[in-house]
């Protein structure tokens, strides 16, 4: 089954910029979308259609992708930051399946 | 405001069965996709399930490919979840989200509700 793998964590210091990347075969045809979820609660979409930024999501928050990789940075991290992060997408059959990524959770200290 | 409200969670023994709801209000519910995501405890997010806006096309995780079933009902504004045959592994919060216009992404999640599969 289709994959999308994500680095477990990402440390940065508050107001420096993180990146967590998103892996994927099906990427170079599939648009790339990223959740933010804190602890105890559901996940809010951050970025869609790879570098769209959804009504009330801070500037700080972008998205790019290129071939089989897309990317969400993350631009002078604030503490309200701290999350897991997941990718998601769709595969690439006629029925297009959606999958989440392994998730990535940042830490802001 | 736009807002998902699931029920129907609780306890349940393996090979039983369970049915989820989720109230929709504050949007035209018709005119979208949804979906059911959910979460194992401590693990990551599993996409599970969605449905098109009239209710013809479905489709599923290899997971529960076969013993889940996605419905909706748009003259109550509410989307199911009847899952059958059920296992420990489907033990999780299980979300649903409203489809974002235009893209397979969900833009509007319920706060979940919670199935634990135990004997």
């Amino acid at each position: 089954s289709y994959e999308l793998t994500q680095p477990p964590s990402v440390s940065v210091s508050p107001g420096q910029t993180a990146r967590i990347t998103c892996s994927g075969d099906a990427l170079p045809k599939k648009y790339a979308y990223w959740y933010q979820q804190k602890s105890g609660q559901a996940p809010v979409l951050v970025i869609s259609e790879d570098s769209k930024r959804p009504s009330g999501i801070p500037e700080r928050f972008s998205g790019s992708s290129s071939g089989t990789m897309a990317t969400l940075t993350i631009s002078g991290a604030q503490v309200e930051d701290e999350a897991d992060y997941y990718c998601y997408s769709t595969d690439s059959s006629a029925n297009h399946r959606g999958v989440f990524g392994t998730g990535t959770k940042v830490t802001v200290l | 405001q736009v807002q998902l409200v699931e029920s129907g969670g609780g306890v349940v023994q393996p090979g039983r069965s369970l049915r989820l709801s989720c109230a929709a209000s504050g949007f035209t519910f018709s005119n979208y996709g949804m979906h059911w995501v959910r979460q194992a405890p401590g693990k990551g997010l599993e996409w599970v399930a969605v449905i098109s806006y009239e209710g013809s096309n479905k489709n599923y995780a290899d997971s529960v490919k076969g013993r889940f079933t996605i419905s909706r009902d748009n003259s109550k504004n509410t989307l199911y979840l009847q899952m059958n045959s059920l296992r420990a592994e489907d033990t999780a919060v299980y979300y649903c989200a409203k489809e974002r216009e235009a893209t397979p992404a969900m833009d509007v999640w319920g706060q979940g509700t919670t199935v634990t599969v135990s004997s």
